[in-house]
């Protein structure tokens, strides 16, 4: 296993667009994360996944966003209507559970244009 | 907000020199990671300390846990132009969910 896969590593979209980010956690972890990161702070968190159930979302988390994990494996984030301070490093971590450790992936680079 | 204040903000160090990073808050947590992130990539773990007073040493990079679990310091001995990069920390609220603080940026020049 070569670690949390995250895809695209970049995205450029226009404002208004939609967008989805894949996230492919390590194979035997149940537990599943996105933060999001913006320049020169640290991940905020997001959402969580405990197999393919969505166990908590941040207040950060608009209606426009939307999380899915439906087999607990993969998961994706979507963003509908970007708007311009959507961009930001999107990042996806997994555990094998509450309390380990976390592995993050590379991170999907969002610009709104 | 971040509830995690972690200090200096930015470092500039010469090859060779000591460096301490401070991390603070007036949260319990149950465990504290340490990770380096480098520019456009994700942060990558370095540590994790769970028991109050806890010392963990990776090569030149030493971690500690203070007594109270609320507060971290990452110490270099000997810094290279390697260790180079954004250094943050992270508290575990015993769910798996993860308070990063804003991160200390750390430059070594040879």
């Amino acid at each position: 296993d070569t670690g949390v896969s995250q895809d695209p590593r970049h995205k450029i979209t226009k404002r208004g667009q939609n967008v989805t980010f894949r996230c492919d956690p390590i194979s035997e972890h149940n537990r599943l994360y996105w933060y999001r990161q913006t320049l020169g702070q640290g991940p905020e968190f997001l959402t969580y996944f405990q197999n393919e159930a969505q166990l908590e979302k941040s207040r950060l988390l608009s209606d426009r966003f939307s999380a899915e994990r439906p087999k607990g494996s993969f998961s994706t984030l979507e963003i509908q209507r970007t708007e311009q301070g959507d961009s930001a490093m999107y990042l996806c971590a997994s555990s094998s559970g509450g309390g380990a450790e976390a592995f993050f992936g590379q991170g999907t680079r969002l610009t709104v244009v | 907000t971040q509830l995690l204040e972690q200090s200096p903000q930015f470092l500039s160090i010469q090859e060779g020199e000591n460096l301490t990073v401070y991390c603070n808050s007036s949260s319990v947590f149950s465990s504290l990671q340490w990770y380096r992130q480098e520019p456009g990539e994700g942060p990558v773990l370095l540590v994790t300390v769970v028991t109050g007073g806890e010392v963990k040493k990776l090569k030149r990079l030493t971690f500690q846990f203070g007594d109270a679990r609320k507060d971290s310091s990452l110490h270099i001995t000997a810094a290279q132009p390697g260790d180079t990069g954004l250094y943050l920390c992270a508290g575990d609220d015993g769910w798996g969910k993860l308070q990063f603080g804003a991160g200390t940026q750390v430059v070594v020049t040879p």
